[in-house]
């Protein structure tokens, strides 16, 4: 079973900011925190990660709390073009990688 | 840059029969890593192999077996195949083996039908 929780589906405003919440509330000091995402058919496309402090790139931002129990993954300016599944996981390494459900985000326009 | 190539795209196999399924990662990556996604589901880890050792296993059937060759690309084989094999198989590289600071980069998948 996967170690995250997330909604299953969220709307967002084109142009506007998507903010996607993930719990992981058993999650270990040396696990890390990691974001992707799949459009229909393609396979999954890295996003972030992150292990205590904060993440920006040039995709999104990863905000982790203080007791790292959850996690918000930020997109800036979200486009049509970021309609997509985005599953966010927790690892020690490629060797434990569980994908749950995932959120389905859409983005209208 | 290529990125990770996957062959076939598609596959229709009956039951009973045999597969291999091929990878060939990112130049440079030495990790590669199997996954299973059944429609509708998130993927499912199958194994990981870095410098052609299996470094780690999912909860999948002796059906399931890999192997990485010397030029890092890899073939994953499912045996005896049941209708609920049916599902995209991902393969995925990294340049590193088991560390967690790092990202993984997907191929597009091969479309197994089992009927």
């Amino acid at each position: 079973d996967a170690k995250t929780t997330q909604p299953p589906s969220m709307d967002c405003a084109e142009g506007r900011a998507a903010n996607l919440p993930c719990n992981h509330s058993t999650i270990s000091g040396n696990e890390y925190v990691y974001w992707y995402r799949q459009i229909h058919s393609q396979g999954p496309q890295y996003i972030i990660h992150g292990l205590k402090n904060n993440e920006t790139n040039e995709m999104a931002s990863l905000i982790i709390t203080e007791d790292r129990k959850s996690s918000t993954l930020i997109l800036p300016h979200a486009t049509l073009r970021d309609t997509a599944v985005y599953y966010c996981i927790v690892s020690l390494n490629n060797n434990d990688m569980r994908f749950g459900a995932g959120t389905r985000l859409t983005v209208k326009p | 840059d290529a990125g990770v190539t996957q062959s076939p795209t598609h596959l229709i196999k009956t039951r009973g029969q045999h597969v291999t399924l091929r990878c060939s990662p990112i130049s440079g990556h030495k990790s590669v890593s199997w996954y299973q996604q059944v429609l509708g589901q998130g993927p499912q880890f199958i194994f990981q192999y870095y410098e052609k050792e299996e470094r780690g296993r999912g909860n999948f059937p002796d059906r399931f077996s890999a192997r990485q060759f010397p030029n890092y690309s890899s073939e994953l084989n499912v045996n005896a195949l049941l209708l609920g094999d049916s599902a995209l198989y991902l393969c995925a590289s990294s340049s590193l083996g088991w560390t967690g600071d790092y990202e993984q980069y997907f191929g597009p998948g091969t479309r197994l039908t089992v009927t």
